[in-house]
């Protein structure tokens, strides 16, 4: 089945650590996303890429980081600079991004503080 | 700035029918995006609007009106299951999608 796979479920950090989000696809889609989800608020833009070693900061880059070594493949590092990073995470994908497709997203990872 | 109103919650009657409002201020207008997000869950695709008018899907309708700045979600026969959020994004002149906080539609028996 196709689909956008994020793990883990949930996960938890402690302070002054780096955790990191995994996001694989195997729909074949170009651009792939992360968002993240705060009660109350809309999904907000962290990072976007559009094509494999290409990326771009959203609206809420600081203190995250991406990779994109593979079309399949988008991880986001959570850094100790990130003050605030309880949230639900979304990753996202689609097959370009100007046109009617729809994104895809997976089923979110929940991060807390411990 | 960018903005994206959608009332915070609703309530409707199993069976009913019910309309969810998406006003929007965006710097473009590139379509405009309607998702279902359950509780804990991914948000998934209903529709998509590009030109003004209706688009029907089912029990599912969505509504757009580009020189109001305005669009939204009918939903017909309503079902238990129907109970979830619903999220309007719009995609701007960047094609970015900018998102609304969504609504949160509790249906009742």
């Amino acid at each position: 089945d196709g689909g956008i796979t994020q793990s883990p479920k949930y996960l938890f950090r402690k302070e002054g650590q780096n955790v990191t989000l995994s996001c694989e696809q195997n729909l074949n889609h170009d651009a792939m996303y992360w968002y993240r989800q705060d009660p109350g608020q809309g999904l907000r833009l962290i990072y976007y890429s559009q094509i494999v070693n290409d990326f771009q900061k959203g609206d809420i880059a600081e203190g995250y980081s991406v990779s994109r070594e593979k079309k399949e493949s988008f991880p986001l590092t959570v850094t100790s600079a990130q003050k605030n990073p309880t949230a639900f995470y979304l990753c996202a994908s689609s097959i370009g991004g100007t046109g009617s497709e729809p994104q895809h997203f997976g089923d979110g990872t929940r991060l807390s503080i411990l | 700035g960018q903005n994206i109103d959608q009332p915070t919650e609703m309530t409707a009657t199993e069976g009913a029918i019910v309309q969810i409002n998406c006003t929007y201020q965006t710097s473009g207008f590139n379509g405009l995006f309607w998702y279902q997000q359950h509780a804990g869950e991914a948000p998934t695709f209903l529709s998509y609007n590009v030109l003004d008018g209706l688009e029907e899907k089912g029990r599912f309708s969505s509504f757009l009106s580009r020189s109001k700045g305005y669009s939204y979600l009918l939903l017909k026969e309503l079902q238990m299951k129907d109970s979830a959020s619903y999220l309007c994004a719009v995609r701007d002149s960047n094609y970015q999608l900018i998102w609304g906080a969504g609504t949160k539609l509790i249906i009742k028996p």
